[in-house]
C-alpha cells in the first residue's frame, strides 16, 4: 500500500515564527489532505490538496503530484496552532472515496 | 467543527461487556466512516458506509460491528473487546464525488479494562 512520510515528527517554535511540515507519500495519489488534532482529539480539516497551492488566512499548502510530496506553512505562528498535524492520502477511483490513509503526524509547539 | 458528533464522548468498559458508539452528521452527506487512532499508531480506516458500497479493513477484529441504519447515523457496536482495542475512535462523514472533504467528530475515547 501507500506510505506516507511526515517530517518533522517534532517541532518547537516561537510564538511569530513560520515553519514548513512536509508529507512524502510513496505513490501517485488523487486526494491528499492536511488536518490539524487539537489537544481534545478532534481532527480539523485544512486543506483538500491533491495537487496545486491554496492559502487560508496564516496556513498555506502546496503539492507537488509528479514529485509525491506535499508542503503545509505556517507563518506567524501562535499557541492556539499547537497540536499535531496531519497528512492523509487516497486513491480515489469509483466507490467510496476518502479511504485515507494518514502519515505519523507532526506534534507542534508553539511556545509564547 | 460541530456537524459530525459522536456519544458517548468517554467510555470505560469491561472486556465482557457490550456497547456501542453513536455517530450523527448533519451536513447532508452521503459517506460515514469509523476511524481508529492508537497510541504511537497512524490513524486507521476500519469501515465505510457510502452509496456506492460498504468497505471493510481486513485487519479489524469481528468483535467490533459497524451498523449505519441511514445516511445520517452511523454505529459501532463493540463486544468482548481486548485491553489493547483502547483508544479513539473517530467517526467521519463525506459528500462521494471527486475534491470532497472529509469532516470528523470529536471522536469517542475507549478505555478496555
Amino acid at each position: 500500500g501507500i506510505q506516507v512520510e511526515q517530517s518533522p515528527p517534532d517541532l518547537i517554535l516561537q510564538e511569530g515564527a513560520n515553519s514548513t511540515l512536509r508529507c512524502n507519500f510513496s505513490d501517485s495519489v488523487n486526494n491528499l489532505q492536511w488536518f490539524h488534532q487539537n489537544p481534545w482529539g478532534q481532527l480539523i480539516n485544512l486543506f483538500y490538496i491533491p495537487s496545486g497551492t491554496k492559502q487560508n488566512g496564516r496556513l498555506s499548502a502546496t503539492t507537488v503530484a509528479t514529485e509525491r510530496y506535499s508542503l503545509l506553512y505556517i507563518s506567524s505562528s501562535q499557541t492556539t496552532d499547537s497540536g499535531v498535524y496531519f497528512c492523509a492520502v487516497a486513491r480515489d477511483y469509483g466507490g467510496a472515496t476518502n479511504k485515507l490513509i494518514f502519515g505519523t503526524g507532526t506534534l507542534l509547539a508553539v511556545q509564547p | 467543527e460541530t456537524g459530525v458528533t459522536q456519544t458517548p464522548r468517554h467510555l470505560v468498559m469491561g472486556m465482557t461487556n457490550k456497547k456501542s458508539l453513536k455517530c450523527e452528521q448533519h451536513l447532508g452527506h452521503n459517506a460515514m466512516y469509523w476511524y481508529k487512532q492508537s497510541a504511537k499508531k497512524p490513524l486507521e480506516l476500519m469501515f465505510v458506509y457510502s452509496l456506492e458500497e460498504r468497505v471493510e479493513n481486513n485487519s479489524v477484529p469481528s468483535r467490533f460491528s459497524p451498523e449505519c441504519p441511514n445516511s445520517s447515523h452511523l454505529f459501532l457496536h463493540l463486544h468482548t473487546l481486548q485491553p489493547e482495542d483502547s483508544a479513539l475512535y473517530l467517526c467521519a462523514s463525506s459528500q462521494e464525488g471527486s475534491g470532497n472533504t472529509i469532516y470528523f467528530g470529536e471522536g469517542s475515547w475507549l478505555t478496555v479494562v
